[in-house]
């Protein structure tokens, strides 16, 4: 089944600073890549995805990149601030599968 | 949020309690999700309801038992816990499971077994 690893665990970052967290599949199968942020005390929720027919996809602060032949993708947020403070949560899923695989989650602490 | 609601979002029982905790989806979705977030595992997927059938089990225990009577709700019936399933139980839909689509989550249940 799929497998993914999610670095760092815990990041802190200077308000203001960028942030990148990076996660690893391996079925090479899996061709959607969402990513939920989780604040404290509340559900996760969806902030971007990306399918595997596009290499990069941008939301105003964040964004996501994906490399197939690499079987990484990583979420990016620029001009941190505090309120992106939260656990962020990869995951990798093949359109057969019928489930996604999450990674283990990122603690961003922004400080401010 | 209405989409995904579950009740209750708190429940304390004993390791003999029988109980059961419910979700409902009002996104008209098709595929319903149970799952367990711990320390020790923040997102461990226990089942998968597509189009009411059970699809996936992650090889959970006989003592969580899931019940998908309808593509709106999902139950999970708990009996005999032990200490170590305390965990906050998320219950999440998306319009079908194929996978390749968004997950709504629920608040979650937080559970506490004695």
């Amino acid at each position: 089944g799929e497998n993914v690893e999610q670095h760092p665990s815990t990041l802190s970052v200077q308000e203001g600073d960028s942030a990148v967290i990076k996660c690893t599949y391996s079925d090479s199968a899996s061709n959607y890549f969402p990513w939920y942020k989780q604040e404290l005390g509340k559900r996760p929720q969806l902030i971007i995805d990306i399918r595997s027919n596009v290499g990069e996809k941008k939301d105003q602060r964040i964004a996501v990149t994906l490399n197939k032949t690499a079987k990484h993708f990583s979420l990016h947020i620029t001009e941190t601030q505090p309120e992106d403070s939260a656990v962020y949560f990869c995951a990798a899923s093949d359109a057969n599968a019928g489930k996604s695989t999450f990674g283990d989650g990122t603690t961003l602490t922004v400080k401010p | 949020e209405t989409g995904v609601t579950q009740t209750p979002r708190h429940l304390v029982m004993g390791m003999t309690n029988k109980k059961s905790l419910k979700c409902e989806q009002h996104l008209g979705h098709n595929a319903m999700y149970w799952y367990k977030q711990s320390a020790k595992k923040p997102l461990e997927l226990m089942f998968v309801y597509n189009f009411k059938e059970q699809t996936e089990n992650n090889s959970v225990p006989s003592r969580f038992s899931p019940e998908c009577p309808n593509s709106s709700h999902l139950f999970l019936h708990l009996h005999t816990l032990q200490p170590e399933d305390s965990a906050l139980y998320l219950c999440a839909s998306s319009s079908k499971g194929t996978g390749g689509e968004t997950q709504y989550f629920g608040p979650g249940t937080r559970l506490l077994v004695l």
